[in-house]
C-alpha cells in the first residue's frame, strides 16, 4: 500500500496560485492519485484525480511528473473559501484498505 | 439527492455503554468504509466493506465491530467504549471498482467520558 507524504499547514493570500506537493515513492503500477478537500465540520469531498501528466478540472489541476513518485495539487488565485485540509491518496480502485495520511491544512488570508 | 447520511451527528456518552453510530448511502454502492479523524492524525481507516456480509479491518480496528446486512447500511460499533475512542467518525462509499473515490458522509462526533 503506498504510503503519502505532504506538509502539514501552508499559508497563502487570496488571489495567490497555491502548489501542494504529495510524495508517494512507492506507488505501484495500477495506482491513481486522487485529492479530496475537507472543509472544517464537513466530510471531505474529491476534487480532481490523475494517473500522469496533468489533469484539470474547474476546482484544480493535477500535476504528475513521468516517474510518478510525487504529485502536486494546484489552485489557481485562491479565496477565503479555499481554506481546508486537502488530502492525497494513493490507491487503485479494487483496492479495500486505503491510507489517506494527514493532509494539508491551508489557510488562505485576506 | 445522493448522499451519505450518519446519525447520530453527535454524541456523549460514558464508558463502557455500548453505542451504535449508523450510516445509509442511496446510490447503490457496493463499498462502504469507517474513518476516525483526530488532530495531527488526518483520516485513519477502521472497517471497510467490498459487499454485503464482506467485511474486513482497516488500519485502526480495535475497539469496534462492524456489519453489512444490506448494501445500502454499514453500522460501525462500539462494544465497549473507551475515552481514547472520543473522535470524528466518518462512513464513506464508492462504486465498484472505484474505491479511491469515495462520497463521505457529514461526521458523528462522540465524546466518551
Amino acid at each position: 500500500l503506498a504510503k503519502t507524504t505532504q506538509p502539514i499547514s501552508m499559508d497563502s493570500y487570496e488571489g495567490q496560485e497555491v502548489n501542494i506537493t504529495c510524495s508517494h515513492n512507492n506507488i505501484a503500477t495500477n495506482d491513481y492519485i486522487t485529492w479530496y478537500q475537507q472543509f472544517p465540520s464537513q466530510g471531505p469531498r474529491f476534487i480532481i484525480q490523475g494517473y500522469k501528466t496533468k489533469v484539470t478540472n474547474e476546482v484544480a489541476s493535477l500535476f504528475i511528473p513521468a516517474d510518478r513518485k510525487s504529485s502536486t495539487l494546484s489552485l489557481p488565485r485562491v479565496s477565503l473559501s479555499d481554506t481546508a485540509v486537502y488530502y492525497c491518496l494513493v490507491a487503485r480502485g479494487s483496492q479495500g484498505n486505503l491510507i489517506f495520511g494527514k493532509g494539508t491544512k491551508l489557510s488562505v488570508k485576506p | 439527492e445522493a448522499q451519505v447520511t450518519q446519525n447520530p451527528r453527535y454524541l456523549i456518552t460514558v464508558t463502557g455503554k455500548k453505542l451504535t453510530v449508523t450510516c445509509s448511502q442511496n446510490m447503490n454502492h457496493e463499498y462502504m468504509s469507517w474513518y476516525r479523524q483526530d488532530p495531527g492524525l488526518g483520516l485513519r481507516q477502521i472497517y471497510y466493506s467490498m459487499n454485503v456480509e464482506v467485511t474486513d479491518k482497516g488500519d485502526v480496528p480495535e475497539g469496534y465491530k462492524v456489519s453489512r446486512k444490506e448494501k445500502r447500511n454499514f453500522p460501525l460499533i462500539l462494544e465497549s467504549p473507551s475515552p481514547n475512542q472520543t473522535s470524528l467518525y466518518f462512513c464513506a462509499s464508492s462504486l465498484p471498482g472505484k474505491q479511491e473515490t469515495q462520497y463521505f458522509g457529514p461526521g458523528t462526533r462522540l465524546l466518551v467520558l
